[in-house]
């Protein structure tokens, strides 16, 4: 079983709806990030969060430490968040590398 | 742009060669972070290093090998080379030591190997 999993794997939505990818972790963390990857490889750092909640733009990140559980939703979508979104996390204690989720694939129709 | 430059971005070789990538860091930034993605695989840290020392070490294999010179540009040696080494290979670089910082990832080197 993977440490990070991640669901769904595949997500296709319609411009303007609400999308919530979900990052599910069995170690406890430190902190728990947020990627995404362009259709042309590129990885972006979203979001690097320990607690509660962070928002930038249409984009929120949530994390719930004692449920070991992360969602990341977008929230009026459009074509150009169509990308792979990867979760990654920091497992606590002497542990410094980052252990990644499979990735969820959205694609936003016009 | 990350700020974060690797060259080059895509390389193609053959069994049993060994390859150089090279990544530069955003201005400031001291540590050095290797990723490696696969198909199979997906995202696996490689290694880190800080300020010219190792600092992390993930599923890095023997064959491979990096270091960090005093300019804080790194290198990832890749030897030996197999046909599941074809993968796209990301630096990524923060301002400090431990991963918690937040990472700015170079658009990566795409290796393939014949």
């Amino acid at each position: 079983k993977n440490e990070v999993e991640q669901s769904p794997q595949n997500l296709t939505a319609q411009e303007g709806e609400f999308i919530t990818i979900n990052c599910s972790y069995s170690v406890g963390i430190s902190a728990l990030h947020w990627l995404q990857q362009h259709p042309g490889g590129g990885i972006v750092s979203l979001f690097m969060l320990s607690s509660g909640k962070k928002k930038h733009g249409r984009l929120i990140a949530t994390i719930n430490i004692q449920e070991k559980h992360s969602s990341l939703h977008i929230t009026a979508s459009h074509p150009r968040d169509s990308a792979v979104y990867i979760c990654a996390a920091l497992a606590s204690g002497s542990a410094r590398q980052l252990t990644f989720g499979s990735g969820t694939q959205l694609t936003v129709l016009p | 742009d990350s700020g974060v430059t690797q060259t080059p971005k895509h390389l193609i070789t053959a069994t049993g060669q060994r390859v150089t990538l090279r990544c530069s860091p955003r201005s400031g930034d001291l540590s050095v972070y290797w990723y490696q993605q696969s198909l199979d695989q997906g995202l696996q840290f490689l290694i880190q290093y800080y300020n010219g020392e190792e600092r992390a070490k993930g599923n890095i294999l023997e064959r491979f090998s990096a270091q960090q010179f005093p300019d804080l540009h790194s290198e990832l040696n890749l030897s030996s080379l197999e046909l599941g080494d074809s993968a796209l290979y990301f630096c990524a670089s923060s301002v400090g030591g431990g991963t918690g910082n937040e990472q700015f990832f170079g658009p990566g080197t795409r290796l393939t190997v014949l």
